[in-house]
């Protein structure tokens, strides 16, 4: 079956810009969670929805959000990017809250 | 000071050569501890996962958890070229998504 699907997998921002970034889940997961990856502090842990409903939120400013639809899918958004907002930007599902992470490939964010 | 302590290597062993990863943590509510690998341009990929104290083989990986210590390894026998990759340490209170990863050793197996 098809894995975790993040689009797009690279896109270039200028500061002061917005993003989204956009998750497929594998079919019937309901759980997705985001993760920021980063040379110098790995792999920090951003949100999780279930259900539509934010059941976690990471320690990062509030210009981080997202959100979950119906079937699953994920977004998430960073308003007023900053040059550190440079990152791989990872989406993560689960069957549920407990099941093993499944991860996609990636968003590669690139702040000039 | 980080939750979890991974060294980033770089490091590098010949085709063969039994390999040992290792992270240390210092929150000691971490019940459930894992591995991941990623391979380059590639999104991490679970490997092994254990619950508390004790050891765990699968293949030629096995995980160790010494949580009087706050230390856990991944040892790899038999290494293969296919086994370079970036391998990460995770860990979580619950059994959830909201994983702590450490910063992920750089591991390349040369032939």
């Amino acid at each position: 079956k098809a894995g975790v699907t993040q689009t797009p997998r690279y896109l270039i921002k200028t500061r002061g810009q917005q993003v989204t970034l956009s998750c497929s889940p594998i079919s019937g997961h309901r759980s997705v969670s985001w993760y920021q990856q980063t040379p110098g502090q790995g792999l920090q842990f951003l949100f999780e929805y279930f259900s539509e409903t934010q059941r976690n939120k990471g320690n990062f400013p509030g210009r981080f959000s997202g959100r979950q639809f119906s079937n699953s899918r994920s977004e998430m958004n960073v308003s007023t990017l900053e040059l550190g907002d440079s990152a791989l930007y990872l989406c993560a599902s689960s069957l549920d809250l407990t099941g093993e992470l499944f991860f996609g490939e990636g968003s590669r964010l690139t702040v000039l | 000071q980080k939750e979890v302590e991974q060294d980033p290597g770089p490091l590098s062993v010949p085709e063969g050569a039994i390999v040992s990863l290792n992270c240390t943590y210092s929150n000691s509510a971490f019940q459930y501890f894992m591995w991941y690998r990623q391979y380059s341009r590639k999104g991490p990929e679970l490997l092994m996962y254990t619950y508390s104290s004790g050891n765990k083989e699968d293949g030629r990986f096995t995980a160790q958890v010494d949580k009087s210590s706050k230390y856990i390894s991944l040892f790899i026998r038999d290494s293969q070229p296919s086994d370079s990759a970036t391998y990460l340490c995770a860990m979580d209170r619950t059994s959830g998504s909201r994983l702590t990863f450490g910063e992920g050793t750089q591991l390349t197996v040369n032939p």
